[in-house]
């Protein structure tokens, strides 16, 4: 079975400053998707940045961006310039590419962001 | 392109009786999945229904059930409630296929029961 893990349950930033939250998976599987979702206080889960295991080069998005460590089963978001509005629960996903799998959620990272 | 919609969006309910969430998803995708977040098991996997077929199914029991309609809109049930199933029951879409693995969420219901 496919399983996500993030070790930090909380982080914590100064503003303006750079995080890196954890996640790493277990999984016999060469082609799957990873992601980082974003759950704010208000609960609307956000998707944040999105890896395909297939492509080598790091997947980003403006301020967050990702160190995908495919041999090591790696996948950690770095944060960077972080803002007041990034405080929130990050979760780590991982879906399998083929046999339309469901997706598997870690625990959660609760970031805090300190002015 | 409006995004997920849940209805309702809180819900009291009180031990033994049912009740039903909807959701609709993204206008164009065929694929609808449920979960129940919980603080103490976080984010689990309840089923997905794509094309009106339910195509996946996580381990929760048969009180859980659920359909898709025509239009992909797509409906959960839960009878003789809990109060373990207190929750936020959270839907999201995606188009389904190979390629478009990336899923949607809606804001969620938060089901409360008594």
């Amino acid at each position: 079975a496919q399983t996500v893990t993030q070790s930090q349950p909380e982080m914590s930033v100064q503003e303006a400053e750079t995080v890196t939250l954890s996640c790493t998976y277990d999984t016999s599987e060469s082609d799957y998707y990873l992601f980082w979702y974003k759950q704010p206080p208000s609960r609307q889960m956000i998707l944040v940045i999105r890896q395909e295991a297939y492509k080598q080069q790091n997947a980003t998005e403006n301020r967050f961006s990702v160190n995908f460590q495919k041999a090591a089963k790696s996948f950690s978001l770095k944060i960077s310039d972080s803002q007041l509005g990034d405080a929130a629960m990050y979760f780590c996903a991982y879906r399998v590419f083929y046999n339309n799998n469901d997706m598997r959620f870690g625990a959660g990272t609760r970031l805090t962001v300190k002015p | 392109k409006a995004g997920v919609t849940q209805t309702p969006r809180y819900l009291i309910k009180t031990r033994g009786q049912q009740v039903t969430l909807s959701c609709s998803p993204i206008s164009g995708h065929r694929s609808v999945s449920w979960y129940q977040q919980t603080p103490g098991q976080g984010l689990q996997f309840l089923f997905e229904y794509f094309s009106e077929t339910q195509r996946n199914k996580g381990n929760f029991p048969g009180r859980f059930s659920g359909r898709q309609f025509s239009n992909s809109r797509s409906e959960m049930n839960v009878s003789t409630l809990e109060l373990g199933d207190s929750a936020l029951y959270l839907c999201a879409s995606s188009s389904g296929g190979q390629n478009q693995e990336t899923q949607y969420f809606g804001p969620g219901t938060r089901l409360l029961v008594l």
